[in-house]
């Protein structure tokens, strides 16, 4: 069975600083991994995802790296901003349009 | 990218009562999916909706408790029956994008049982 991991659990950091979120998985046999941000009553919003084939991808600010192999993928935010606070979730797919299953998440604040 | 409409977004409802939540998406899906996500926890998957057929559930989920409608491939429905203080979560429906490799999620229900 599948199980995703997310270290820290939660973050504090002061606006501006780069900061990395962890995320594990058990089972290296993925279809594609990704990572969602989540606002209170606002649901998730997808942020990048990684087919299990590539090594990272790039959107604005983030960058989130795969190395599937030891089942461990990095979410790099840059010069983070207060708008960033939010939680932070990965999930790994084992196949195309195929249920994911969630890390526990990396709740993050950015402070001024 | 998918629009997906939930509702309610918000519900008290007392002990022994039943739920529906609705989720509608702004084009034809084939897959839909619902999540929980328990207070503190992470997203657990429920069930596959797929139209013509009848949803697929996940280890510790059951029909009777949350039983699923997807009349058409714009729409679908998660009853929660019989609710007990333990079913306090948020629950979320997800379709795939284009290529079915990208969800996207509804707003969520916050739903509380007194």
């Amino acid at each position: 069975k599948q199980e995703v991991t997310q270290i820290p659990a939660a973050l504090s950091v002061p606006e501006g600083e780069n900061l990395v979120l962890n995320c594990s998985f058990t089972d290296s046999a993925i279809y594609n991994l990704q990572w969602f941000r989540q606002d209170p009553g606002k649901g998730l919003t997808s942020l990048l995802l990684i087919q299990s084939s590539q090594r990272e991808q790039t959107s604005g600010r983030l960058n989130a790296s795969l190395d599937k192999s030891s089942g461990r993928s990095t979410l790099y935010i840059a010069a983070s901003q207060p708008g960033d606070s939010a939680t932070y979730l990965c999930a790994v797919s084992p196949g195309t349009a195929s249920k994911l299953t969630f890390g526990t998440g990396t709740r993050l604040q950015v402070t001024l | 990218s998918a629009v997906i409409s939930q509702k309610p977004s918000r519900d008290i409802c007392q002990r022994g009562t039943s739920l529906t939540i609705q989720c509608q998406v702004d084009s034809q899906v084939t897959m839909m999916f619902w999540y929980r996500q328990q207070p503190g926890q992470s997203l657990t998957l429920i069930a596959t909706a797929n139209q013509g057929s009848e949803a697929t559930y996940e280890s510790g989920f059951v029909i009777d408790k949350f039983p699923i409608s997807r009349p058409n491939l714009t729409f679908s429905t998660l009853t929660v029956s019989n609710m007990s203080p333990e079913d306090s979560s948020i629950y979320l429906c997800s379709v795939g994008g284009p290529g079915n490799e990208k969800l996207f999620f509804g707003s969520g229900t916050q739903l509380s049982v007194l």
